[in-house]
């Protein structure tokens, strides 16, 4: 199947940095990508959609100015957590799509980050 | 509103205690109904994609079946390493995957 990489698989910030995270399709190209989000015993939360060369569509309630996210090239596309607060400790995960709509859609996901900030 | 419910929470089963997880979903139009397993502290790992009501689809010890409201995951004399939580997911008809919807999902424990 297709191989979605994340990094860092965890990280620990201090509160009032900001943290990088990155996802790459590694034997694809994904013109869109997804970041979500996931407490611990809860479903996944579909936080933005990430689309190449342009800019992302933020769900609901979620902050764009404080969840950047660029999508540079078909290969990668990066969610920032700036300024982190504690309440922004979480697990993300970004996830992939192959296929177009009307087509065999299907959804692959990296191996999740785990944030904490301090 | 469309919504993904499963059942039960937690199941905790002996191995080669065979039984069933259940997805129950409202939408509006079904375009495609997903199971994903989840280990703990990784991402979700896709098992099954279903799209109309009478599909079954198999892998190894798991059975995914599907119905017009809802749709079973059978595990069939389930070992420790399929202990993991089960996620299920729906896709309304002309909706892209950014708008897929998760289940809180089922956590599945195997005693040896």
């Amino acid at each position: 199947g297709a191989v979605v990489s994340q990094h860092p698989s965890w990280v620990i910030c201090k509160s009032g940095t900001s943290v990088k995270i990155e996802c790459r399709s590694l034997d694809f190209q994904a013109t869109t990508m997804f970041w979500y989000r996931q407490f611990p015993k809860q479903s996944l939360m579909l936080m933005a959609t990430s689309n190449e060369g342009s800019k992302a569509t933020y769900e609901q309630g979620v902050e764009k100015d404080k969840f950047l996210i660029n999508h540079a090239s078909l290969t990668l596309s990066t969610l920032t957590v700036t300024s982190a607060h504690p309440e922004d400790s979480s697990f993300y995960i970004c996830s992939a799509r192959i296929g177009g709509i009307g087509t065999n859609e299907k959804l692959f996901f990296g191996s999740g980050t785990q944030l904490s900030v301090l | 509103e469309d919504q993904v419910t499963q059942s039960p929470e937690a199941l905790r089963l002996q191995e080669g205690e065979s039984s069933s997880l259940n997805c129950s979903y409202t939408v509006s139009g079904l375009r495609g109904l997903f199971w994903y397993r989840q280990d703990p502290g990784k991402g979700p790992e896709f098992l099954f994609t279903l799209y109309s009501a009478g599909e079954e689809k198999e892998k190894e010890r798991l059975k995914a079946t599907l119905t017009k409201k809802e749709s079973f995951l059978h595990i069939t004399a389930p070992k420790p390493e399929d202990s993991a939580t089960y996620l299920c997911a729906v896709q309304a008809r002309y909706s892209s995957a950014s708008k897929i919807i998760f289940g809180s999902g089922t956590r599945l424990s195997i005693r040896p």
